[in-house]
């Protein structure tokens, strides 16, 4: 079965600059999969931040961008804010109308 | 502007079927632009794709639950359901229902979601 990884926890200083991957058990990420990447905040739905790789969903700041780093997806956050601390997800495009969910990582701005 | 709600018990007792249904707002369930889904995340943990589907009818569910899943659809309601049955622990969890962009793959509009428990 296809695991997606991204790593646990992540920390960032406030105005900092931090990357967070999203990678394949088995094979490299790239545009086929479409990454998207959601923000949530404790108690709330997912809010969409990117979509097909690099493009940044309505009212999203330009401080958050998105790429492929070699094998994996990655989300950069610069000019990291307190309220940048929460949960980020990653998903996949697998096909067929599947997708798979990364684990999520918790970022801590400190 | 699109809006999805979830609906349905909040406790469930174990071996029994939890059942939700997601009503649509604000747009057709059967546009050709998107597809539905349901997914979930347990206490303190990641999201989890419980299936999803097309409006020509195609449905894909996750391996490890689809022996247990079951959605459906009422165009003429405007909303779609999910039933998994002999539920445990393990399923308790929010659910959330969400619309997927069928030419970028992405959620772009999700529920709110709903909490559901399964407990004696």
């Amino acid at each position: 079965q296809t695991v997606v990884t991204q790593e646990p926890s992540f920390s960032v200083s406030p105005g900092g600059t931090v990357t967070l991957t999203c990678g394949l058990s088995s094979g490299s990420v790239s545009t086929s999969n479409y990454p998207s990447w959601y923000q949530q905040t404790p108690g709330q739905a997912p809010r969409t931040l990117i979509y097909r790789t690099y493009t940044r969903s309505s009212g999203v700041p330009d401080r958050f961008s998105g790429s492929i780093l070699g094998s994996k997806a990655a989300l950069t956050i610069t000019g990291a804010q307190a309220d940048d601390e929460c949960d980020y997800h990653c998903v996949l495009y697998m096909g067929s109308g599947t997708w798979v969910f990364g684990g999520g990582t918790k970022l801590t701005v400190l | 502007q699109l809006q999805l709600q979830e609906s349905g018990p909040g406790l469930v007792k174990p071996s029994e079927t939890l059942s939700l249904t997601c009503t649509v707002s604000g747009g057709s369930i059967s546009s050709t632009s998107y597809y539905w889904g349901w997914i979930r995340q347990p206490p303190g943990k990641g999201l989890e794709l419980i299936g999803s589907f097309y409006y020509s009818g195609s449905t894909y569910y996750n391996p490890s639950l689809k022996s247990r899943v079951t959605i459906s659809v009422d165009t003429s309601k405007n909303h779609f359901s999910l039933k998994l049955s002999s539920v445990t622990a393990a399923d308790t969890a929010v659910y959330y229902c969400a619309r997927a962009d069928y030419f970028y793959y992405y959620m772009d509009v999700w529920g709110k979601g709903t909490t559901v428990t399964v407990s004696s």
